[in-house]
């Protein structure tokens, strides 16, 4: 079965640095969601990729999909107190499963 | 607000009890989706309806059950509760394959 590997699995930077957030898939995508999750809220989605190659941006959140379909990366330029919270990257499997990657925690530092 | 409804928001209950949890999918999202998260195993996929009809089964327990109604609400009911059912339940919809979901706040599960 198909499974998303996420790290770092936490992040604490200074406010005002930038940072990256990785998500692996074992098998290739054919979507790729990214999500953040503030503690013990719901998950508030943030961007699609579905193209090798694919890269989008909000704000100073950039996601990319690399060209093998397998890695995305996430990049958060000059980070705030704001970004702070739980980043996921999600998923379809080939079998109607929409899964999700364990997680990176990341705390921004005022 | 993602305009999925998750009702109730918390829950303390006995072991051994029968809870059912309701979710409310976005207007006109005819997939629904079940998720458990705790603390050390993170977002869990349990079941995956589509318009009514059962569509992909994840670590779903033989004491959970699930069902998506004709007005498409779905209802996840947990019985012979265990204090490791202790755990965040959420709800998500979609529009089917290949668009995202949506997510609701959860209900938060207490079994004591």
């Amino acid at each position: 079965s198909q499974e998303l590997e996420q790290s770092p699995q936490s992040l604490i930077v200074q406010e005002g640095k930038n940072l990256t957030i990785n998500c692996t898939s074992s098998k290739t995508l054919y979507g790729l969601y990214w999500y953040k999750q503030k503690y013990g809220e719901g998950l508030i989605f943030l961007m699609m990729l579905q193209k090798g190659g694919e890269e989008k941006s909000h704000e100073k959140i950039t996601a990319k999909l690399d060209e093998k379909k397998q890695q995305s990366s996430l990049h958060i330029t000059a980070s705030q107190p704001s970004h702070a919270g739980i980043y996921l990257c999600g998923a379809e499997s080939g079998t109607y499963k929409y899964i999700f990657g364990t997680g990176t925690r990341l705390k921004v530092l005022a | 607000d993602s305009g999925v409804t998750q009702t109730p928001k918390h829950l303390i209950t006995a072991t051994g009890q029968r809870v059912t949890l309701r979710c409310s999918p976005r207007s006109g999202d005819l997939s629904v989706y079940w998720y458990q998260q705790s603390l050390d195993q993170g977002l869990q996929f349990l079941i995956h309806y589509y318009n009514g009809e059962e569509r992909a089964k994840g670590n779903i327990l033989e004491r959970f059950s699930a069902q998506q109604f004709p007005d498409l609400h779905s209802e996840l009911n947990l019985s012979s509760l265990e204090l490791g059912d202790s755990a965040l339940y959420f709800c998500a919809s979609s529009r089917g394959g290949g668009t995202e979901a949506f997510f609701g706040q959860g209900t938060r599960l207490t079994v004591v």
